[in-house]
């Protein structure tokens, strides 16, 4: 199985700042990456895929990037409904695996 | 737009078979590229994907749960469904199901969990 470890696993942030989350997995899967968004009681919401690639709807702050085994979640100015916990997830292989999440907190 | 909504006890007694129903609204059950995905959460943790069903009839489990699990999928009903055997107090979870959607590009094919019904909890006791 293809292991995905994200960093940090909490993080604690203001209005309007910057975010970078990032995800590593335990090999190469090109750039079979998704990022997910949850808010608490709901269910995941897909934010991006193929690594860098914009969910229709999904608003511009956020950016991924990344390819190989090393990938990132930017939230350009970060809105106070964006504070959710963050998955990654690998789609290059079953079985599918995401990474144990990172929390965006406010500061 | 599609819509996903589970449905099943939310207690089940240990050993016994936990079975949710996933009713699809909004579209085509049949439609290529699509794969009916169940994913589930325990309580404060992370995401578990269980397994998905081709609207063929295809399936791909997760091998911790391959000896234990069945997806099925009835396109007549609008519906699939997960039975899980012989639960424990370790199943007790949250229960998604999720709509799993192939995205052609240029640089190839890339699937992503497009679509995800609300949760559905529960939990193994006697």
């Amino acid at each position: 199985d293809i292991q995905m470890t994200q960093s940090p696993s909490s993080l604690s942030a203001s209005v309007g700042d910057r975010v970078t989350i990032t995800c590593r997995a335990s090999q190469s899967i090109s750039n079979f990456l998704n990022w997910y968004q949850q808010r608490p009681g709901k269910a995941p919401k897909l934010l991006i895929y193929a690594a860098s690639s914009l969910q229709s709807g999904v608003p511009s702050r956020f950016s991924g990037s990344g390819s190989g085994t090393d990938f990132s979640l930017t939230i350009s100015s970060l809105q106070p409904e964006d504070f959710a916990t963050y998955y990654c997830q690998q789609s290059y292989s079953t079985p599918l695996t995401f990474g144990g999440g990172t929390k965006v907190e406010i500061k | 737009q599609m819509q996903l909504q589970e449905s099943g006890p939310g207690l089940v007694k240990p050993s016994q078979t936990l079975s949710l129903t996933c009713t699809v609204s909004g579209g085509s059950m049949s439609s290529g590229g699509y794969y009916w995905t169940w994913i589930r959460q325990h309580p404060g943790k992370g995401l578990e994907w269980i397994g998905y069903i081709y609207y063929s009839g295809n399936t791909f489990y997760n091998p911790s749960f391959e000896s234990r699990v069945t997806i099925s999928v009835d396109t007549s009903k609008n519906q699939f469904s997960l039975k899980l055997n012989s639960v424990t107090a370790a199943d007790t979870a949250v229960y998604y199901c999720a709509l799993r959607v192939v995205k052609a590009m240029t640089t190839g094919y890339f699937y992503g969990m497009d679509v995800w019904g609300q949760g559905t909890t529960v939990t193994v006791s006697s």
